[in-house]
């Protein structure tokens, strides 16, 4: 069975830039696998911010942006702030119209 | 606007069932896939599956087959779930979320959440 992979958890300081990736147990992450990106914090639903590897969903702030890095998809926070700190999971389409969840990283900013 | 409303939590014993709704507004039901997405508690984000709302045709997730069943009633633009033989593994908040399109292939819009606690 396929697991999407992401780092547990990370930590920024508010203003710094990170970078949260979302892998493949086996084989690389392409723009074939329309990863998209949800951002949830404690108690909420979760929000969509990046779809299609790197189109920010309506009303998602320019310092989140979506890429390929390697063999893995990639999220970028550039100037994180506060109210950033959340929990961050991407999504892959694996054809046949199955979807995976990865594990989801848990950001703080501090 | 788009809005999917689940209905309210549920307390349920084990062995019994529960069936959660979500109730969508703002657009074309059946034009939309529909999906559902189980969180237990403190843990990630499972895929359990989606249903076709032109169709009604489900297609459930690996670890989702045979107990869950994703059902629709297109007169009043409502998906289900319903969870039968509920384990207290099942303890979970459980969300409705809208295919966008064949395209850009994410989910777009999300319904509130609705817990489902199994507890004897």
């Amino acid at each position: 069975q396929t697991v999407v992979t992401q780092e547990p958890s990370f930590s920024v300081s508010p203003g710094g830039t990170i970078t949260l990736t979302c892998g493949l147990s086996s084989g690389s992450v392409s723009t074939t696998y329309y990863p998209s990106w949800y951002q949830q914090t404690p108690g909420q639903s979760p929000r969509t911010l990046i779809y299609s590897t790197n189109t920010r969903s309506s009303g998602v702030p320019d310092r989140f942006s979506g890429s390929i890095l390697g063999n893995k998809a990639a999220l970028t926070i550039t100037g994180a702030q506060a109210d950033d700190e959340s929990d961050y999971y991407c999504v892959l389409f694996m054809g046949s119209g199955i979807v995976v969840f990865g594990g989801g990283t848990k950001l703080t900013v501090l | 606007q788009v809005q999917l409303v689940q209905s309210g939590s549920e307390l349920k014993k084990p062995g019994a069932s529960v069936k959660v709704s979500c109730k969508a507004s703002g657009y074309t039901f059946s034009s939309y896939a529909m999906n559902w997405v189980r969180q237990a508690p403190g843990q990630g984000l499972v895929w359990m599956g989606w249903i076709d709302t032109s169709t009604g045709i489900p297609t459930y997730a690996q670890g989702f087959t045979g107990r869950f069943v994703f059902s629709l009633d297109t007169s009043v633009s409502t998906a289900y779930l319903q969870i039968n033989s509920l384990k207290a593994e099942d303890t979970a908040v459980y969300y409705c979320a809208r295919w966008a399109t064949t395209v850009t292939k994410n989910f777009d819009y999300w319904g509130q959440g609705t817990l489902v606690t199994v507890s004897s």
